[in-house]
Order: structure tokens, then sequence, then C-alpha cells
């Protein structure tokens, strides 16, 4: 019940495409769903994050799809580039928790 | 930009040795935080420290496991007698509010248990 998802593993996208990484999760106790990024040596940064109020937020290129009946929620990179290339993190944590739950990690390449 | 500093980056130990991780949180942070990630597996949270209390702690975070702020500025997390499995990288996190909105991670410490 504490888990979450992530997939896919690994992703290769091409300069300029959308890059889609999708998460799913079982505790309906969870109210705050963050995404992170982490590049090579770095700890993971908070790069985009959403309640279940909305069905979707939006940040420049990045946007969280959220879908509360499925409990799945999906990261969107609009208008991929290299410099997007990293490890990105989905994670879930419920009201009065200290902890973030992490999904596995997708690594994402954008190729130029 | 404030940013979480662990040290050393990377740290190698014998099979049973004792091992200090650590961390300078942000300056005016309280909430203190230590997650793990082993190589290619999620990040796991171990424990969260306020108030120079744990105020919750993982199945993982076991009795070889402690922490402790012995000074105003350093955050530790001590393995007393470490085992291969415990081969991971190490994250120290803060936040100044304890809102899980505020989270700064650092750049971790990669143990390497021989």
């Amino acid at each position: 019940q504490q888990q979450v998802k992530q997939s896919p593993q690994s992703l290769i996208v091409q300069k300029g495409g959308i890059s889609i990484i999708n998460c799913a999760y079982e505790n309906t106790a969870f109210d705050y769903f963050p995404w992170y990024q982490q590049f090579p040596g770095k700890g993971p940064a908070l790069l985009i994050a959403i309640r279940p109020d909305v069905s979707e937020k939006k940040e420049g290129r990045f946007t969280i799809s959220f879908n509360k009946s499925a409990k799945q929620f999906s990261l969107h990179i609009m208008d991929s580039q290299p410099g997007d290339s990293a490890t990105y993190f989905c994670a879930a944590s419920r009201q009065g928790a200290q902890k973030l739950v992490f999904g596995q990690g997708t690594r994402l390449t954008i190729n130029p | 930009e404030p940013e979480v500093t662990q040290t050393p980056s990377h740290q190698v130990t014998q099979m049973g040795q004792e091992v200090i991780l650590r961390c300078v949180p942000i300056s005016n942070h309280l909430y203190f935080y230590w997650y793990r990630q082993i190589l290619g597996q999620k990040v796991e949270f171990l424990v969260s420290f306020y108030n120079n209390e744990i105020s919750e702690k993982s199945e993982i975070f076991d009795d070889q496991f402690s922490v402790e702020r012995p000074d105003g500025s350093n955050f530790t997390l001590k393995i007393r007698s470490t085992k291969l499995e415990d081969s991971a990288m190490y994250f120290c996190a803060s936040t100044r509010t304890g809102r899980r909105e505020k989270l700064f991670f650092g750049s971790g410490t990669q143990l390497s248990v021989l």
C-alpha cells in the first residue's frame, strides 16, 4: 500500500519531442505528489508537484497530469532538450507524514 | 543558493566497521532527514529528526543506525556495524518548516562496504 510504481525504467526521446513518465499508487491517503529531477552526482531536486484537488499542473515545459480515480499521475516534458537528460523520480506523501515514498526512477535521455 | 552539504562524497569501509556520514543542513532549517538509494533501486526513507528527537523512522532504520545533531550545524548518521547490504547512496535532506514542499536534498555520500 505504500508503494509508488514508476515506468518506464528508461526512456530515450529525440530533441523537441515529448517525454512522458508514468506513476501509479495504491494508498488513497496520499495527498501530495512531487516529481524530482536528479543529475549525476547530485541529490534529487524538486521539479514540480501536484495535489489531488486538481487534474493538471503546468510549469513551463513541465506538466503533471493527475487521475485520482485511476490513482495515476504522469510527468510530461514538452519540447524535450538535451539538458533535460537526467533521472526522474515520482513520489507521494500523505498528510501528517514526514516521509516521501519514491518511485523506482526513470533515466531519461534526450538525443540531440 | 543555500544547499545541503554532505561529506564525504564517497566512503569505503570494511564489513563490521562503524561509519559516520555527515551532513550540514541549510542553516535555518529545523527538520532533518536521511534517505538512501541502493544502486538501481528507488530512494527510500530512513529517518526524520526534529527538536533533537527522531520523529519518524522506517523499518530499515534498525538498532544498527543512529542519528545525532552533535552541534548547531551538523547532522550525522551512524551505522554501528556495517553490512554488505548497507552499500548505497545516502542522502541527507532538510526543510525549515517540516513542509514536504520545501525539502532540499544534499548530493549524497556513496557508501561502499567491502
